[in-house]
């Protein structure tokens, strides 16, 4: 049964720094793996996916990566801003089944 | 092109009554899943279907909890005899084709139940 853990589960840093967000995996057997934003009270935003044959992906400041092998991704945020302040979700979904699972989210705060 | 829609946003229903929410698919998507998020945990699949189709229900409770994604309308998930238990958010996503490595999962805002 694959479970997905995302540590720590709150982060609080200053404006400015950069960020390394985790997500481990316990079946390596993925097909893809997808980083989520949630806002509070709101829906999910996606923000990365990464195909299981990609080693990583880029989106302006973030950059996730993939290491299959050892059941690990990580979302790197460049030069945070207030505004990166939210709950972070990663997911991974598996060939054969539809479904995504989840980890229960990192929540960050940037402080201005 | 509008995103994921679901509706309503807020529903607050006494014990013992019906819950009845809804998803419209992205315009093009005929995948839709539903996930569950209670309070302080991570989101979990429920169901997903198809036009007219049931493909895995294998997180849905056995009882009370009930999906459709009928040939024409958005796809409902049915609560009935809510308790206090089902208080959580309700999340829709959908996709245009089984998922394929490269295929997004698109989510709705969320339908906040709050069973009182």
């Amino acid at each position: 049964k694959q479970e997905v853990t995302q540590i720590p589960a709150a982060l609080s840093v200053p404006e400015g720094e950069n960020l390394v967000l985790n997500c481990s995996f316990t079946d390596s057997a993925i097909y893809n793996l997808q980083w989520f934003r949630q806002d509070p009270g709101k829906g999910l935003t996606s923000l990365l996916l990464i195909q299981s044959s990609q080693r990583e992906q880029t989106s302006g400041r973030l950059n996730a990566s993939l290491d299959k092998s050892s059941g690990r991704s990580t979302l790197y945020i460049a030069a945070s801003q207030p505004g990166d302040s939210a709950t972070y979700l990663c997911a991974v979904s598996q060939g054969g089944s539809e479904k995504l699972v989840f980890g229960k989210g990192m929540k960050l705060t940037v402080n201005p | 092109n509008a995103g994921v829609m679901q509706n309503p946003r807020h529903l607050v229903r006494r014990r013992g009554q019906e819950a009845r929410l809804r998803c419209s698919p992205m315009k093009g998507h005929s995948h839709v899943y539903w996930y569950r998020q209670l309070p302080e945990e991570g989101l979990k699949f429920m169901v997903y279907l198809q036009k007219e189709n049931i493909i895995d229900e294998s997180g849905m409770p056995k009882e009370r909890f009930s999906a459709e994604f009928p040939k024409e309308g958005p796809s409902i998930l049915r609560i009935q005899q809510v308790v206090r238990g089902d208080s959580a958010a309700y999340f829709c996503a959908s996709s245009p084709s089984e998922r394929k490595q490269h295929t997004e999962a698109f989510f709705g805002q969320g339908t906040r139940l709050t069973v009182v």
